[in-house]
């Protein structure tokens, strides 16, 4: 199965940028890296996906190494309603089969 | 517009007892994927369907699992006899498409708690 590399957790101030790396250095050519978040007693929620180049839409911003094995995923002016579990996954078999590894909780403070 | 649903929310079930837990997907939406997830733990894979087809149970952990979606919409996950060890909360979760890059929507889950 699809493995990915996550920090256990990260802190991030409040109004400030939170990078949250990820390594998935088993990617194949044609899989996509998504990124997900879970918000405390809530679903995942999706956030962005991307193949080779970077990335943004309304939520945040993808980087994706040219090589492929990391990206990092970035929420540009974070706030405490960003503080969740940030999963990174890459999608395994053709109908998205989801496998989730156990993430990253970010915790923004004031 | 309405998301996905899923009910109850939270279920307290006494060892051996049987369970149904449903599911109600974004209207149109063609795959149905259900995940289980221990506490502290990422969600975890159990069964996906695409449409009515249930198109791999490979995740579901034992026979006593059973998923069914009978026409395409709504889904009904069955755990008969329950025992301590499947307590976790059960996500649902429904995508436009079967294939491409089409994102899940996750339903909000059932906490099913087995005494």
């Amino acid at each position: 199965d699809a493995k990915t590399t996550q920090p256990t957790s990260m802190d991030c101030a409040e109004g400030r940028a939170a990078n949250l790396p990820c390594n998935h250095s088993t990617i194949s050519g044609n899989e996509y890296v998504y990124w997900y978040r879970q918000i405390h007693s809530q679903g995942p929620q999706y956030i962005i996906h991307g193949l080779k180049n970077n990335e943004t839409n309304e939520m945040a911003s993808l980087i994706i190494t040219e090589d492929r094995k990391s990206s990092t995923l970035i929420l540009p002016h974070a706030t405490l309603r960003d503080t969740a579990v940030y999963y990174c996954i890459f999608y395994s078999g053709g109908y998205n089969k989801l496998i989730f590894g156990a993430g990253t909780r970010l915790a923004v403070h004031p | 517009g309405a998301g996905v649903s899923q009910s109850p929310r939270y279920k307290v079930a006494k060892r051996g007892q049987d369970v149904a837990l449903r599911c109600d997907p974004i209207s149109g939406h063609v795959s149905l994927f259900w995940y289980q997830q221990a506490l502290g733990q990422g969600p975890e894979f159990l069964t996906y369907f695409q449409n009515e087809a249930q198109l791999d149970k490979s995740g579901l952990p034992s026979d006593r699992f059973f998923a069914e979606r009978p026409e395409g919409s709504v889904s009904t996950l069955k755990i008969q006899r329950t025992q301590q060890e499947d307590s976790a909360v059960y996500l649902c979760a429904s995508s436009f498409s079967s294939g491409g890059v089409y994102e899940q929507y996750f339903g909000p889950g059932t906490r099913l708690t087995v005494t």
